[in-house]
């Protein structure tokens, strides 16, 4: 069965670097999504993203997050200035279409741990 | 955001019982409903979903239950296995493009 990869698997970075999840979505999908959880809370939405432009970000989005799709595969979130408070499990998500039909697949995320 | 909420955050139940998770809504606008189960060191994973034109959608041992007058729905696991012991997600969507909204999460523990 196809599913979404993510690497790492644990981030460990200091405070103020940068860092960059990757994610590979599954081939046939066309919109992706990054999703964190804090530690004890609900899994937030942070950005979709469709034919290379983002379709919506949430208030947790700021200019310190970007997001891009280098290649046909991959689909990356970019965290410019990590802070403590950036620590988090992320998980991306794909699916074919964002209706109702097609369900989001998450892939099994990144934990990280900012010191 | 308590947009969607799960008020109990746990839940256990002896094999082979029913295992009833709630959900509750604010959002009117929201226009389908999932069910994700999430095991340790795991992603969330789809387990169901359900329309709002719906009230009832079956998938094996798995029911999900739809009332939007009372912005509420549940999922009904039936028999309940020790395998089913997980966290369990309900995500609301519909109200943009393809953002869903979490609840909190129900712990699920079955007994064997």
């Amino acid at each position: 069965e196809p599913e979404v990869t993510q690497t790492p698997s644990h981030q460990v970075t200091q405070m103020g670097q940068e860092v960059i999840l990757r994610c590979v979505p599954i081939s046939n999908h066309l919109y992706f999504y990054w999703y964190r959880q804090i530690l004890g809370q609900k899994v937030e939405f942070l950005v979709s993203f469709y034919n290379n432009e983002i379709s919506e970000k949430s208030e947790i989005f700021d200019d310190q997050f970007s997001v891009e799709r280098p290649d046909g595969s991959n689909f990356t979130l970019k965290i410019r200035s990590t802070k403590l408070e950036d620590s988090a499990m992320y998980f991306c998500a794909s699916s074919v279409d964002p209706s109702a039909k097609n369900i989001q697949y998450f892939g099994a995320g990144t934990r990280l741990s900012v010191l | 955001d308590q947009q969607v909420k799960q008020n109990s955050p746990s839940l256990s139940v002896q094999e082979g019982r029913i295992s009833i998770l709630n959900c509750d809504y604010t959002n009117s606008m929201f226009d389908y409903f999932l069910w994700y189960k999430k095991y340790p060191a795991e992603g969330p994973t789809f387990l169901i979903s359900i329309s709002s034109i719906k009230d009832k959608n079956e998938d094996g041992r798995f029911t999900v239950f739809l009332n939007k007058s009372a912005k509420h729905l549940s999922l009904h696991i039936v028999p309940s296995q020790p395998g089913d012991s997980a966290v369990y997600f309900c995500a609301a969507g519909g109200t943009s493009y393809g953002k869903l909204t979490f609840g909190q999460g129900t712990i699920l523990t079955v007994h064997p």
